[in-house]
């Protein structure tokens, strides 16, 4: 089975605070993701990686960057929280490039900025 | 445009009825898949059913079906016999090939009544 972990289920910062989120798979995914989950919204992509190193933006992508030093772990920063990205955070995993990849969620981390 | 359109922000069925949750899609590409994930009150994202656009037959996973109409663009989740455990949050979503991302919708919460 896939397992993809997240560093925190909930987490409460401040405004201006750097936060780190984690996402560790351990499947062998290529590619891994950023979301974001707000009442009335879905999910909407902030950024994603498709090997180490590699990263493209996402929809929303303003106010966070993201890091993939090793192909199991995807980490999003948030340089200055401030308190509209108060959210859910849902970190995924997919093989490959085809169509059919089904994408493995976490658990999602519950950010509030205060 | 939205990619991914949700009609119905909540839904009520009585518990062991079919309910039919709405989905239509905007794409101009030839190949894309779409996805249907169940997200119960627990935040995890449950991977329920997928068609490919090439797919001649409607998908199927136990109670879980897929009416795709390619023609109109839509792709309608159908659950039969509703239980009370299948009450959470259904999104919609598509991959187009490329990118790699899934695009979501907006989400339909389903209530199933006693």
């Amino acid at each position: 089975d896939v397992k993809v972990t997240q560093s925190s289920r909930y987490l409460v910062k401040r405004t201006g605070e750097k936060v780190f989120l984690e996402c560790v798979q351990d499947m062998d995914h290529e590619n891994m993701f950023w979301y974001r989950q707000d009442p009335g919204l879905g999910l909407r992509l902030i950024y994603f990686s498709y090997d180490v190193k590699m990263k493209e933006k996402g929809d929303i992508p303003e106010g966070y960057s993201v890091s993939r030093e090793k192909k199991e772990r995807f980490s999003l920063i948030l340089e200055s929280a401030s308190t509209n990205q108060t959210s859910m955070y849902l970190c995924a995993t997919a093989r490959g490039q085809g169509a059919f990849n089904e994408q493995f969620f976490g658990p999602g981390t519950r950010l509030t900025v205060l | 445009a939205q990619k991914i359109t949700q009609t119905q922000p909540g839904m009520f069925v009585q518990e062991k009825e079919a309910v039919t949750l709405d989905c239509t899609y905007d794409t101009s590409d030839p190949s894309y898949g779409l996805f249907w994930y169940k997200q119960p009150s627990s935040g995890e994202m449950i991977f329920l059913i997928y068609q490919g656009s090439y797919d001649q037959q409607n998908a199927t996973e136990g109670r879980y079906s897929l009416n795709f109409q390619k023609a109109r663009k839509s792709a309608n989740l159908v659950i039969s016999a509703s239980q009370l455990g299948d009450s959470a949050m259904y999104f919609c979503a598509m991959r187009e090939i490329p990118p790699r991302q899934l695009t979501f919708g907006s989400g339909t919460q389903l209530t199933v009544l006693p």
